[in-house]
């Protein structure tokens, strides 16, 4: 079954303690996404890659950092969490970047479950 | 700063009635995505709106893109209950990167 996974998908820390939200996709997309979701923002992209070794900075990046080292995995990492980093993380992958190749089949993106994170 | 704006950011209609929901943009792309998202749940692709002039349909709800007006719509027709969820729409950076951004959201609750 072609899927998005999380791991995990709930996790209450404490500050400053290291932490990493693993991703896995298996439709061998090359774009990978990292989104956080707040009430009343919507969801705001973190970190994307286009391909291994390729990440780029979204909207709202500090304070994590992300790594691509294989095309299924892309791995959040939160160095040092704070409190106003929780919040509901999503994952997302797409054959191709959006926009990028005219066809809304490889231009979606699928989204893994959720993993809903707090930072005391 | 590429914005998307969605109205109304809450919508509840009883079943049968007919609404819209808009979305604003601020980019020039031509492209608009909408996703579902029932509570507690993830996102769901509807919609992959790729020109202007573009209109999609599945079931009840109908999509449509004006890329002049920077306008996305969506309607629902003849509303039931099992359409209440929320509502994203989205755009692409193209051109200017590879980001993708998405409104806050509209949640529609359909009452019976």
């Amino acid at each position: 079954e072609a899927q998005v996974t999380q791991n995990p998908r709930y996790l209450i820390t404490v500050t400053g303690k290291k932490l990493t939200v693993t991703c896995s996709q298996n439709m061998n997309h090359e774009y990978m996404s990292w989104y956080r979701q707040d009430p009343g923002l919507g969801l705001r992209q973190i970190y994307y890659s286009m391909n291994v070794e390729v990440t780029d900075k979204g909207d709202v990046p500090e304070g994590y950092k992300v790594s691509r080292k294989e095309k299924r995995n892309f791995p959040l990492i939160l160095e040092s969490p704070s409190p106003n980093q929780t919040s509901l993380y999503f994952c997302a992958s797409s054959l191709y970047p959006p926009g990028t190749s005219g066809r809304a089949s490889t231009d979606t993106q699928y989204f893994g479950p959720g993993t809903r994170l707090t930072v005391l | 700063e590429l914005k998307v704006e969605q109205n109304p950011l809450f919508l509840s209609m009883q079943e049968g009635k007919n609404y819209t929901i808009y979305c604003n943009y601020s980019t020039t792309s031509d492209r608009l995505y909408w996703y579902r998202q029932d509570p507690g749940k993830s996102l769901e692709s509807l919609f992959v709106l790729l020109s202007n002039g573009a209109v999609k349909q599945e079931g009840r709800l109908m999509a449509s893109l004006d890329t002049k007006a920077r306008l996305s719509t969506l309607h629902i027709t003849a509303a039931v209950h099992d359409l209440s969820a929320t509502y994203f729409c989205a755009v692409d950076s193209r051109g200017t990167g590879n980001q993708f951004y998405f409104g806050t959201g509209t949640s529609l609750t359909v009452i019976p």
